[in-house]
C-alpha cells in the first residue's frame, strides 16, 4: 500500500526556516517524480514543487522560487522542502504528492502538515 | 501562465441526481500526444486528496463508474451520475501541460 506522511510543520516566524519531510513506503521511491503542493486555510490547491527521480532536476513556481527547495534521499525513501525567508502568505498545509510522470497526475497524496508563520 | 477557472464555488444537489462541474483553460490543454493534460480530484474531510481522472477522461483506478470525465480543447466537465453522500466533497481540477502547473478555485457539492 502506497503511504505517504509528511512531518516538520509547525510555528515559525516570518523570516525565518523550517524543513519539511515526507516518508514514503509501499513503492520503489526512486522510480517516481514526487511534489509538494500546498493549502492556505479555506483556500485552494497550489503546486510549489517537482523533484525527478534522481533529484537532478526541480521545478518551482515563481511564488517560491529562491526560497525554497525540494530534495530527495533515494536511499531514505524521503521527499524534503527547505523553505527559507517564510512570509505570512506561505501559512498552509503542505501535502507531499507522488507523480505518475508518463500521465503526469498525482496519484496518491500524503494527509499533510500544517505550517504557520506568525509573530 | 495557464489560468483554470471553475465557476461555480458550490452547487447544492440531492443524492442521486446528477451534476456536473465545469473547469475552464484559458488556454488549449491539448499536447501534440493527442492527450489533454488535466486531471480531477476529490478533497473529502478527514481523508487524503484522492485523484479521479487523468487526460480529461480516464478514471484512476477503483473509481466508481458514475464519475465520468470530459472535455477538450479549454473546456472540461466532471460529471458524476447518481451522487452518492460519500460524494460531497470539494473538486479541483489541474492542468500540468505548461509549468506552472494550476489548479482550478474548487467546487464544493453540499447538500441541498
Amino acid at each position: 500500500e502506497v503511504q505517504l506522511v509528511e512531518s516538520g510543520g509547525g510555528l515559525v516566524q516570518p523570516g525565518r526556516s523550517l524543513k519539511l519531510s515526507c516518508a514514503a513506503s509501499g513503492f520503489t521511491f526512486s522510480n517516481y517524480y514526487m511534489a509538494w503542493v500546498r493549502q492556505a486555510p479555506k483556500k485552494g490547491l497550489e503546486w510549489v514543487a517537482t523533484i525527478s527521480t534522481s533529484g537532478s532536476r526541480t521545478y518551482y513556481p515563481d511564488s517560491v522560487k529562491g526560497r525554497f527547495t525540494i530534495s530527495r534521499d533515494n536511499a531514505k525513501s524521503s521527499l524534503y522542502l527547505q523553505m527559507n525567508s517564510l512570509k505570512s502568505e506561505d501559512t498552509a498545509t503542505y501535502y507531499c504528492a507522488r507523480l505518475e510522470l508518463s500521465l503526469w497526475y498525482f496519484d496518491f497524496w500524503g494527509p499533510g502538515t500544517m505550517v504557520t508563520v506568525s509573530s | 501562465q495557464i489560468t483554470l477557472t471553475q465557476q461555480a464555488e458550490s452547487l447544492w444537489i440531492s443524492p442521486g441526481e446528477r451534476v456536473s462541474i465545469t473547469c475552464r483553460a484559458s488556454q488549449s490543454l491539448l499536447y501534440t500526444d493527442g492527450k489533454h493534460y488535466l486531471s480531477w480530484y476529490q478533497q473529502r474531510p478527514g481523508q487524503t486528496t484522492k485523484a479521479l481522472i487523468y487526460h480529461a477522461s480516464v478514471r484512476t483506478d477503483g473509481v466508481p463508474t458514475r464519475f465520468i470525465g470530459s472535455g477538450s480543447g479549454t473546456e472540461f466537465t466532471l460529471s458524476i451520475e447518481h451522487v452518492q453522500p460519500e460524494d460531497f466533497a470539494i473538486y479541483y481540477c489541474l492542468q500540468t501541460l505548461k509549468s506552472p502547473w494550476t489548479f482550478g478555485g474548487g467546487t464544493k457539492l453540499e447538500l441541498k
